[in-house]
């Protein structure tokens, strides 16, 4: 158990629909990242964010947003959903972020499904 | 740009056995650090180890060993006396910290079946 806490676990959703996945970190973790891993792309950083700010973004679609939380949880957004966001959804966490690779440890992941 | 080459997608072995998986990257950094996470069957990523580019002694845990060649660019992982409890992906990472963040950049995985 690496701490990170995800959910839900599994989701079946429509095309057109829009979803919010959840994410804590670990105690004392102030960096959120979420990651995408599907069949034909693999795994794909989305975006950062470090003490409740963004600090980095990937290849993450406009239709897809996220926060951080004073609490520092933090929720992905999917809207408009297409059959092609279907995937695993992972959030990770690690101590510090700038200056400074910490080990980033990975939730148990969202499995979304768009029918 | 970043980039994570595991040219091999699936291996298979038996049981006993000794596994090598390959990993090489390319990054224009010279401080960057190199990561291997085990996903088993059930889904979740499990992280294995991390190694900073200035440290380049080989580490071993157990039955696990690593391998970090700068001058070749690679970070290669051997399993040895494989177990069917090791079947598994295993993805190689590279982190750059650049303007505060530190996101990983992956393999595309090897898939590890051991049989008994």
């Amino acid at each position: 158990d690496s701490g990170v806490t995800q959910t839900p676990k599994h989701l079946i959703t429509a095309t057109g629909q829009r979803v919010t996945l959840r994410c804590s970190p670990r105690s004392g973790d102030l960096s959120v990242y979420w990651y995408q891993q599907s069949l034909d792309q693999g795994l794909q950083f989305l975006i950062q964010y470090y003490n409740g700010e963004e600090r980095a973004k990937g290849n993450i679609l406009e239709r897809f947003s996220a926060q951080q939380f004073p609490d520092l949880h933090s929720e992905l957004n999917l809207s408009s959903l297409e059959l092609g966001d279907s995937a695993l959804y992972f959030c990770a966490s690690s101590v510090v972020a700038g200056g400074f690779t910490d080990t980033q440890y990975f939730g148990p992941g969202t499995r979304l499904t768009v029918l | 740009a970043q980039k994570v080459t595991q040219a091999q997608t699936e291996i298979s072995v038996v049981e006993k056995e000794d596994v090598t998986l390959d990993c090489v990257y390319e990054t224009r950094d010279t401080t960057y650090y190199l990561f291997w996470y085990k996903q088993p069957p059930s889904g979740e990523l499990v992280f294995l180890i991390r190694r900073n580019s200035f440290d380049e002694q080989n580490e071993i845990s157990g039955r696990y060993s690593w391998n970090f060649q700068k001058s070749t660019s690679s970070f290669n992982f051997t399993i040895t006396a494989s177990q069917v409890v090791d079947s598994a992906v295993y993805f190689c990472a590279l982190s750059e910290s650049r303007g505060g963040s530190e996101k990983l950049v992956f393999g595309k995985g090897t898939k590890l079946t051991v049989n008994p």
